[in-house]
C-alpha cells in the first residue's frame, strides 16, 4: 500500500479543452513527480515539484504545467489538448530530503487520459 | 543523456530464478542504477537499486558489473504475481528525472 492516490481514474476529453488531474502524496513527501506513458511504452519523466516549486523538468511543452501544495496534494494541468496527449498520467511521490538523491518514488495508480 | 538497452520480454517458469539484464554503457560516474516494476492495471513499484557494489533486499539482488555498464536484476525463486514488465533506469545526481525505457516484460509459467 503506497498511499498515492490520483484522481479521476478515467477521463474523456476532446481536443482543445483544458485537463486537471490531481494527486494525494504521502504524507510527508515533499518530492512529487508527474509522468506520462503511453500504451506500450515505459513512464516519460514530465516535472517534478519539491516544496512547491518545479525541480527539473523533461522534454514536454509549456502548456503541461504543475502545482504542489502544503497539504502534499498536486496537480498537473494540460492546456488545448492534442490526440497524442492521450496517455496514463502517473504521479509519484518521495520524502524529498536534502539533495533529494536516490530516494524510493512511490507511485499512484495512474489517471488514464482519452482525447478524442 | 545516458540510457538502458533492455530485451523485450522474457520468459520464467514459476520457482525458477529469473536474471533480467540491463545495459547502460553510457552511465556517468554518478548515476545510480534504479530497477522498478509495473504489475498490470498500476502503477511502477521499486524494486532495488545500487551504485557500485552488488545490493540485496527482500524481493530481489542486483548485480552490477564492475565497469557498471550493465547489471543484471535476479529475482530467486520467482512466482507468478511476479509477471510484470521490468524497467532498468539511470537516475540523475538529483533523481528529478527518471528516465524510463521500454522495460522487459517477464512472463511467469506455472
Amino acid at each position: 500500500e503506497t498511499g498515492v492516490t490520483q484522481s479521476p481514474t478515467h477521463l474523456i476529453k476532446t481536443r482543445g479543452q483544458q485537463v486537471t488531474l490531481r494527486c494525494s502524496s504521502q504524507s510527508g513527501h515533499n518530492t512529487v513527480s508527474w509522468y506520462q506513458q503511453a500504451l506500450g511504452q515505459g513512464p516519460q519523466f514530465i516535472f517534478q515539484y519539491y516544496r512547491e516549486e518545479e525541480n527539473g523538468r523533461g522534454n514536454f511543452p509549456p502548456r503541461f504545467s504543475g502545482l504542489q501544495f502544503p497539504n502534499y496534494s498536486s496537480e498537473l494541468n494540460v492546456n488545448a489538448l492534442e490526440l497524442d496527449d492521450s496517455a496514463l498520467y502517473l504521479c509519484a511521490s518521495s520524502l524529498g530530503l536534502a539533495g533529494g538523491i536516490q530516494e524510493t518514488q512511490y507511485f499512484g495508480p495512474g489517471t488514464r487520459l482519452l482525447v478524442l | 543523456d545516458a540510457k538502458t538497452t533492455q530485451p523485450n520480454s522474457m520468459e520464467s517458469n514459476e520457482e525458477e530464478p529469473v536474471h533480467l539484464p540491463c545495459n547502460h554503457s553510457t552511465i556517468s560516474g554518478t548515476d545510480y542504477i534504479h530497477w522498478y516494476r509495473q504489475l498490470p492495471s498500476q502503477g511502477p513499484e521499486y524494486v532495488i537499486h545500487g551504485l557500485t557494489s552488488n545490493v540485496n533486499n527482500r524481493m530481489a539482488s542486483l548485480a552490477i558489473a564492475e565497469d557498471r555498464k550493465s547489471s543484471t536484476l535476479i529475482l530467486h525463486r520467482a512466482t507468478l504475481r511476479d509477471a510484470a514488465v521490468y524497467y532498468c533506469i539511470l537516475s540523475t545526481y538529483n533523481n528529478n528525472d527518471m528516465r524510463f525505457g521500454a522495460g522487459t516484460r517477464l512472463t511467469v509459467k506455472p
